[in-house]
């Protein structure tokens, strides 16, 4: 099974700045890996497929890089509405399909 | 818009079993690999099952094989999963998820169904 290790477990920041959150692969998943969204109450919603492939309908503040074990998502001057629980997930091998722990983003 | 709605979550006694049914509209459904992933209350994602769009190919998370039947109807364009012998341990809120852009099932969940609860206890 592929463990995927999220850091930092809660993130602080006031609106408008950057938060940058971590994703590691205990074995490359190459770029077969994800990122999530979810708000309390709420599904969790793609923004990132491929590694770096924005998708549809999620603002260009949300950025993300990375390749192998090591992945990165950026999301630039944080607005309110970004505020929740962020998942990667590698669906790379399987079965599992794993998922992070999840990194929340609170508001400083 | 592309939708998925999930039926069949209660409350159920350990040792008894559920099925939940996701019914699928506005996009193709026999296309592509579906999924169900789960959630227990304030923890993280845990995906459970996947079949490919073709019903060829079916994966579960070690836990619930045995246990937990995924399957599918394209022409009703419904997902389904049956539960059986359930633990107090498979309480969670239960989302359905349609693959990105693959059939076989591996790839990105772009749709997310809105979850239905399922809380075994007794």
């Amino acid at each position: 099974e592929i463990v995927m290790t999220q850091s930092p477990d809660t993130l602080s920041v006031s609106p408008g700045e950057s938060a940058t959150l971590s994703c590691r692969a205990s074995q490359s998943v190459n770029s077969n890996l994800a990122w999530y969204q979810q708000k309390p109450g709420q599904a969790p919603r793609l923004l990132i497929y491929a590694a770096t492939a924005g998708a549809t309908g999620v603002p260009a503040r949300f950025s993300a890089s990375g390749s192998g074990t090591a992945f990165t998502l950026t999301i630039t001057s944080v607005q309110s509405e970004d505020f929740g629980v962020y998942y990667c997930q590698q669906y790379n091998y399987g079965p599992p399909i794993t998922f992070g722990q999840g990194t929340r983003l609170d508001n400083k | 818009q592309v939708q998925l709605v999930e039926s069949g979550g209660g409350v159920v006694q350990p040792g008894r079993s559920l099925r939940l049914s996701c019914a699928a509209s506005k996009f193709t459904f026999r296309d592509y690999g579906m999924h169900w992933v789960r959630q227990a209350p304030g923890k993280g994602l845990e995906w459970v099952a996947l079949i490919s769009y073709d019903e060829s190919h079916k994966d579960y998370t070690e836990s619930v094989k045995g246990r937990f039947t995924i399957s599918r109807d394209n022409f009703r364009n419904t997902l389904y999963l049956q539960m059986n012998s359930l633990r107090v341990e498979d309480t969670a809120v239960y989302y359905c998820a349609k693959t990105f852009s693959d059939s076989s099932g591996y790839d990105a969940f772009d749709i997310w169904g809105q979850g239905t609860m399922v809380t075994v206890s007794s």
